[in-house]
């Protein structure tokens, strides 16, 4: 298998909370995560690079600041929401991929995805 | 330019009939991994299939598989015998560069809908 889950699916939260979303690789080991956001109608974009032990590569465009990303292990990724905003609300989604030399290391599985409301 | 190109937005389909979704990409680096995934409304990506550069054959995934052009740099996925099931967003994706490291792209997606 290759399942990924994310915790929470939704969250509804105050503007100028912070949010963490968990990412996590149930049945395998990811030596790389990665975000995405997506919008309504469209499609997805990269926010940021996870690499377990290390620092995130972010996009272009993305504040570090705001959007702090931690992996501190092979299974879990956790991304950080902090001061949310409600032009922050959107639909949040984390991949993993299969550490090498895994066949399967070419192809990100993702996970469900978390809806974020900030109000 | 666009990396990936999806050109049809939304797409109909007779249930247990074939249907074709076109995707064409861009790039100039060799080695590359193509990628369709299948996102229904509650939201989840599912991946359905993969198609490497380097690979001799289309890739097969039970009811899908991808026809590679190379010459033509496309990357249609053909589900054959469609369900109601299938109806979803399903989006072309690539990653450029060998292995898994380089971040995958994707395209913006086509709305398929199962008719019964």
């Amino acid at each position: 298998g290759a399942v990924v889950s994310q915790h929470p699916s939704r969250v509804i939260c105050k503007s100028g909370t912070s949010v963490k979303i968990e990412c996590r690789s149930l049945d395998f080991q990811a030596t790389t995560m990665f975000w995405y956001r997506q919008f309504p109608k469209q499609s997805l974009m990269l926010m940021a690079t996870s690499n377990e032990g290390s620092k995130a590569t972010y996009e272009q465009g993305v504040e570090k600041d705001k959007f702090l990303i931690n992996h501190a292990s092979l299974t879990l990724s956790t991304l950080t929401v902090t001061s949310a905003h409600p032009e922050d609300s959107s639909f949040y989604i984390c991949s993993a991929r299969f550490s090498y030399p895994s066949v399967r290391a070419d192809t990100q599985y993702f996970g469900p995805g978390t809806r974020l409301t900030v109000l | 330019a666009q990396k990936i190109t999806q050109t049809q937005p939304g797409m109909f389909v007779q249930e247990k009939e074939a249907v074709t979704l076109d995707c064409t990409y861009d790039t100039s680096d060799p080695s590359y991994g193509l990628f369709w995934y299948k996102q229904p409304s509650s939201g989840e990506m599912i991946f359905l299939i993969y198609q490497g550069s380097y690979d001799q054959q289309n890739a097969t995934e039970g009811r899908y598989s991808l026809n590679f052009q190379k010459a033509r740099k496309s990357a249609n996925l053909v589900i054959s015998a469609s369900q109601l099931g299938d109806s979803a967003m399903y989006f072309c994706a690539m990653r450029e560069g060998p292995g898994g490291y380089q971040k995958v792209t994707f395209g913006i997606g086509t709305k398929l809908q199962v008719i019964p």
